[in-house]
């Protein structure tokens, strides 16, 4: 099993939706970030966690909500979905304590249609 | 304007050839870190290079990092079609923080 999985793998909604994209790990790691891919962008940061009760706004966090439900469990929602939320989705983890890699899940594309 | 840009954007290259990815950075940094990433999976760290190095090796890759001049380098030796992908640095503001690029997308012609 992969140490970061993401579910939905795809996901096709409407406009005004309500989505969530959730994020698990097994890596026992305290630091949980979502990322978002636009073609030609590069990943950008939306929110990250430092434990369940230390979340904090990264680069874009505008029109997202995060949920920290356990250490394990890092939640992605988008209360009202739009169509230039379309892109792919990356939850990342790390361990706390030193300033190490990023542990990448395999990703959430969503369309907005 | 993102912290870190790569440069070339697009790299074609023979295989057996090496390639030179550039990184520049607008702020000071702890470290820097490439990634790679295949076509839509996600990405898999390369190396991690802290701002008091100014080298480091990791199988044919190597990295350097110029921290005066807000940029770094990474080389892949004796490239494979198999290194097709894009790579991506990303620059750790905090210890927590980590923001990056919007990469190279590189291409090895067997």
């Amino acid at each position: 099993d992969a140490d970061v999985t993401q579910t939905p793998r795809n996901r096709i909604t409407k406009t005004g939706k309500r989505i969530m994209l959730e994020c698990s790990q097994t890596k026992g790691h305290d630091r949980m970030y979502w990322y978002r891919q636009d073609p030609g962008l590069g990943l950008q940061l939306i929110y990250y966690s430092f434990d369940v009760k230390d979340i904090n706004k990264g680069e874009i966090s505008d029109g997202y909500s995060v949920s920290r439900q356990a250490q394990a469990k890092f939640s992605l929602s988008l209360e009202s979905a739009i169509p230039n939320q379309t892109a792919l989705y990356f939850c990342a983890t790390r361990a706390s304590g030193y300033a190490g890699e990023l542990f990448f899940g395999e990703g959430s594309r969503l369309t907005v249609l | 304007s993102q912290q870190g840009e790569e440069d070339p954007q697009a790299l074609s290259i023979q295989e057996g050839e090496n390639a030179t990815m550039n990184c520049s950075y607008k702020t000071s940094i702890n470290n820097l870190q490439w990634y790679r990433q295949n076509s839509g999976r996600g990405l898999v760290h390369l190396i991690l290079i802290r701002s008091n190095e100014r080298e480091k090796h990791s199988g044919r890759l190597r990295v350097t990092l110029d921290t005066s001049k807000k940029s770094s380098s990474l080389l892949i030796t004796a490239s494979r079609a198999a290194d097709t992908a894009s790579y991506f640095c990303a620059t750790d503001l905090t210890y927590d923080k980590v923001i990056f690029g919007p990469g190279t997308s590189l291409s090895v012609i067997p």
